[in-house]
């Protein structure tokens, strides 16, 4: 069975400093990975994807996550905070299991800008 | 481009009432799906579609339906609701497995 696992459901850091959001998954079969950002009162909006190929992906407003297998996780980073990255975060994890396409949802992390 | 559109944004339901929330998209796309988000749970998938004509249930179907009868829309129906499906409810879409999903802005449905 599959799985994604945010760690900590609330992130704090000030303006200007480093953003790391955890996410580890499981899964028996190359993933496709995707981060989701999420507003207040808003639908998730996609942020990056890991499919194939290389493992340090980009993604909207400076955001970027790098697909390290040997470690099952798919952490989101930021150089730097902005106000206005303060939403909630989702880690999704995607499989092909016999022309069924699961996708398992972590839990969510929100993240505090502190000016 | 109007991408997934939702409609109603809030209802309030009494015990008992049904009620159908629609979907619909104009990206073309193949897939469709129907999540319901309650705090700290992340998401659930309730229903899903690989094309018209084509349904199947996901995690969540108990007290659900969906029909697919267009590639645009893709519809879902409460039956008798329940205080537990009080929800936050996405309805999202994708072209195929390989890409990311497009959601709408949800529905927000309280049952009393």
């Amino acid at each position: 069975a599959q799985s994604v696992t945010q760690l900590g459901s609330h992130v704090s850091v000030s303006e200007g400093a480093l953003v790391l959001l955890r996410c580890n998954y499981s899964s028996s079969v190359p993933p496709y990975l995707f981060w989701y950002v999420q507003y207040p009162n808003q639908g998730l909006q996609l942020l990056l994807k890991y499919t194939t190929g290389a493992t340090l992906v980009k993604g909207i407003n400076g955001f970027e996550a790098e697909f390290k297998k040997s470690e099952t996780s798919f952490h989101l980073t930021k150089p730097s905070a902005h106000m206005s990255d303060a939403a909630e975060y989702f880690c999704a994890v995607r499989i092909n299991s016999g022309g069924y396409q699961k996708v398992t949802f972590g839990t969510g992390t929100k993240l505090q800008v502190i000016p | 481009n109007a991408g997934v559109t939702q409609t109603p944004k809030f209802r309030i339901l009494k015990i008992g009432q049904s009620m159908t929330l629609q979907c619909t998209q104009d990206m073309n796309h193949n897939y469709m799906y129907w999540y319901r988000q309650d705090p700290g749970m992340g998401l659930k998938l309730i229903y899903y579609s690989v094309g018209a004509g084509i349904t199947d249930k996901g995690e969540v179907p108990n007290g659900y339906n969906v029909s697919r009868s267009t590639t645009e829309d893709f519809p879902l129906r409460l039956e008798l609701a329940a205080p537990s499906q009080t929800s936050v409810y996405f309805c999202a879409s994708s072209p195929s497995y390989r890409e990311g999903y497009t959601f709408g802005s949800g529905t927000r449905l309280t049952v009393v």
